[in-house]
């Protein structure tokens, strides 16, 4: 089976760094995803991972440790715009390559 | 380009009554899914399909069915509404050979059943 936990709630002020983490376990392993949802709305793709080690775009980042089951997305020179859920997800390697989510990280955004 | 398509937006339906969610994408992914989402459980998977005529269940197929008949659409049956299934609904697809793309939402469709 699978299990992904992050933190329920996270804030953090303007202009600063956050890093929210994600830990999982699953039985196969095809690729880690970062995602955003802003209340009310469908959840948008931010990163991709499924080798160890940082990917970067723009003010995002995500790193991976296949061997640790952890993985964290980084956010940099925080706008309020970025006030948000942030939902960690697992794709499979068997099984149709089912991708699971986490519960989700909701994000605030403080001046 | 319209992407993902979910139709209605909003629904409410009395307990037993059966409905079709629609969900269609012109993006030509092979990979559909079915994610439900309720607060505090993030999105659970329904049912999903690698391309037409193939569709599985996912965590929480019960008192749901799906077909896919073509590339394109991806209808969602509820087959006897019950409370329980008070929740949002959101389609999503992604090409089946490009791990690096993740996947493309609809705009959900909000379902209470009284």
């Amino acid at each position: 089976g699978q299990n992904i936990d992050q933190p329920t709630e996270m804030t953090a002020t303007e202009g600063a760094i956050v890093q929210i983490n994600c830990t999982y376990q699953t039985s196969g392993f095809n690729g880690l995803f970062w995602y955003q949802q802003h209340a009310g709305e469908a959840p948008t793709f931010l990163s991709y991972n499924v080798l160890d080690g940082l990917e970067e775009k723009g003010r995002f980042s995500s790193f991976l440790s296949r061997s640790k089951g952890y993985s964290y997305l980084l956010l940099k020179e925080l706008q309020m715009k970025d006030s948000a859920s942030y939902l960690c997800a697992v794709r499979g390697n068997t099984g149709g390559f089912k991708t699971i989510f986490g519960a989700g990280t909701r994000l605030f955004v403080k001046a | 380009n319209a992407g993902v398509t979910q139709t209605p937006k909003f629904q409410v339906l009395k307990t037993g009554q059966s409905m079709t969610l629609q969900c269609a994408q012109d993006m030509n992914h092979e990979y559909m899914s079915w994610y439900r989402q309720d607060p505090g459980m993030g999105l659970r998977l329904i049912h999903y399909s690698v391309g037409a005529g193939i569709t599985d269940q996912g965590e929480v197929p019960n008192g749901y069915n799906v077909s896919r008949s073509t590339t394109e659409d991806f209808p969602l049956r509820l087959l006897s509404a019950a409370p329980s299934q008070t929740s949002v609904y959101f389609c999503a697809s992604h090409p089946w050979e490009d791990n690096n793309y993740g996947y493309t939402f609809g705009s959900g469709t909000r379902l209470t059943v009284v």
